[in-house]
This record gives structure tokens, C-alpha cells and sequence, in this order.
């Protein structure tokens, strides 16, 4: 079964500090893998999609990676108003998306 | 080019009552996708549309059901409401099922 999971579940950062999400996922037929960020009471916001391990992207303080078995999200010296949760997806065979329950990230000033 | 819009934005109903929600797709896309996040919970896939056709279901009950009409926006619509469908409801667009835009979601609680 197609199954996403995500470490860790809270995250606390001191401003600047730097640290990495971690999406773990079982797929048969990986299409891409997607990070988004939800802020509470909001729909997700895309943030990177990843096709093939290997694969990095980067977009200002934040950089995706991509395993085989694995996806990482690299927080470099974040700020406040980088918290939020961090939300992993694979697609596979069919359309639909499968998320983790998501990594809720907390940065203090 | 405007993102995915849904209404209405918080709804509150009954339980046994019948539930109806909107979504507007993004200019271009052709594909909808309907999720059910839960307080805590990653989003669950409820189904798809593709140019009007249902292509795609996950483990949810007849109960919950859909359209999507010419202009590619579509309705989820929810009967005989339990307490476990309270949850934000999202919408998400796509073209051909590349590159999901989610909409901004509509909570709902059911009392």
C-alpha cells in the first residue's frame, strides 16, 4: 500500500538555526513528490515537486532532495515567519496525491 | 490568472442535514480533486473529476458525491452529515492531473 510518513511531527527553532524535514514514502511508480506549506486555516501552498532521485531544488531559505525511499526538506538559518506546516506528497499510478500527516515547524525569534 | 476559489468559507450544520460545497478551478486547468483534512491530519483524497467524469475515488462513502460542469468548476456534496465530517474540505486543480493548486478550503462543522 502507498503509504507517506513524516519526522518530526513538531519542530522548535531558534531563529537561524538550520534543520531538515524528513518524508519517508512507499509508492509503487513514483510520478513526483510534492512539499507544500499550510499555515492554519488555509489550503496548502506549493512549494516543489520532485520527479527522480537525485533531483534538488532550491527556493530561497528552503531546499528539497529526493531518494529513492526518502525526501528531505532543508531549512537554512529560518525565520519566524517560516513557521508553519511542512507537508510532504507522493503521486503514483493514479491522479490522486498522498500526504503525510505533515510536520508542524515553529521558529522562534 | 486567478488561483482556485471555494465557497463558502465556514459552514455550520447539523447532523443528518445535506451539505453542499463549490469550487472554482484555476484558468486553464481541467481536472478537480476534492481532500478532507481532519484537525491534525494530513489531507485525505475523496475524488477527481476529469473534463466532467468521476476518474478517480478514495475510501469514502457513496454519501459523499460530486460534479464538475462545462466551465471545469465542480460541487462536493455530502449527505446525511455524521459529527466525523466535521473537517476542512479542499478543492485542488489541475491540467491533466500535473501540478495540484489548492484552494483555501471550506471548514465545515457538523453539530
Amino acid at each position: 500500500e502507498d503509504q507517506v510518513t513524516q519526522s518530526p511531527e513538531a519542530l522548535r527553532l531558534q531563529e537561524g538555526e538550520s534543520s531538515s524535514l524528513n518524508c519517508s514514502y512507499t509508492v509503487s511508480g513514483l510520478r513526483g513528490l510534492f512539499w507544500y506549506r499550510q499555515d492554519p486555516g488555509k489550503g496548502p501552498e506549493f512549494l516543489f515537486t520532485l520527479y527522480s532521485a537525485g533531483e534538488e531544488k532550491e527556493k530561497e531559505r528552503l531546499k528539497a532532495t529526493l531518494t529513492k525511499k526518502e525526501s528531505f526538506l532543508h531549512i537554512t538559518a529560518p525565520k519566524p515567519e517560516d513557521s508553519a506546516t511542512y507537508l510532504c506528497a507522493v503521486q503514483a499510478n493514479t491522479d490522486k496525491l498522498i500526504f503525510g500527516t505533515g510536520t508542524r515547524l515553529q521558529v522562534f525569534p | 490568472e486567478t488561483g482556485v476559489t471555494q465557497s463558502p468559507t465556514h459552514l455550520i450544520k447539523t447532523r443528518g442535514q445535506q451539505v453542499t460545497l463549490r469550487c472554482s478551478s484555476q484558468s486553464g486547468h481541467n481536472t478537480v480533486s476534492w481532500y478532507q483534512q481532519a484537525l491534525g491530519q494530513g489531507p485525505q483524497f475523496i475524488f477527481q473529476y476529469y473534463r466532467e467524469e468521476e476518474n478517480g475515488r478514495g475510501n469514502f462513502p457513496p454519501r459523499f458525491s460530486g460534479l464538475q460542469f462545462p466551465n471545469y468548476s465542480s460541487e462536493l456534496n455530502v449527505n446525511a452529515l455524521e459529527l466525523d465530517d466535521s473537517a476542512l474540505y479542499l478543492c485542488a486543480s489541475s491540467l491533466d492531473g500535473e501540478g495540484y493548486t489548492f484552494g483555501s478550503g471550506t471548514r465545515l462543522t457538523v453539530v
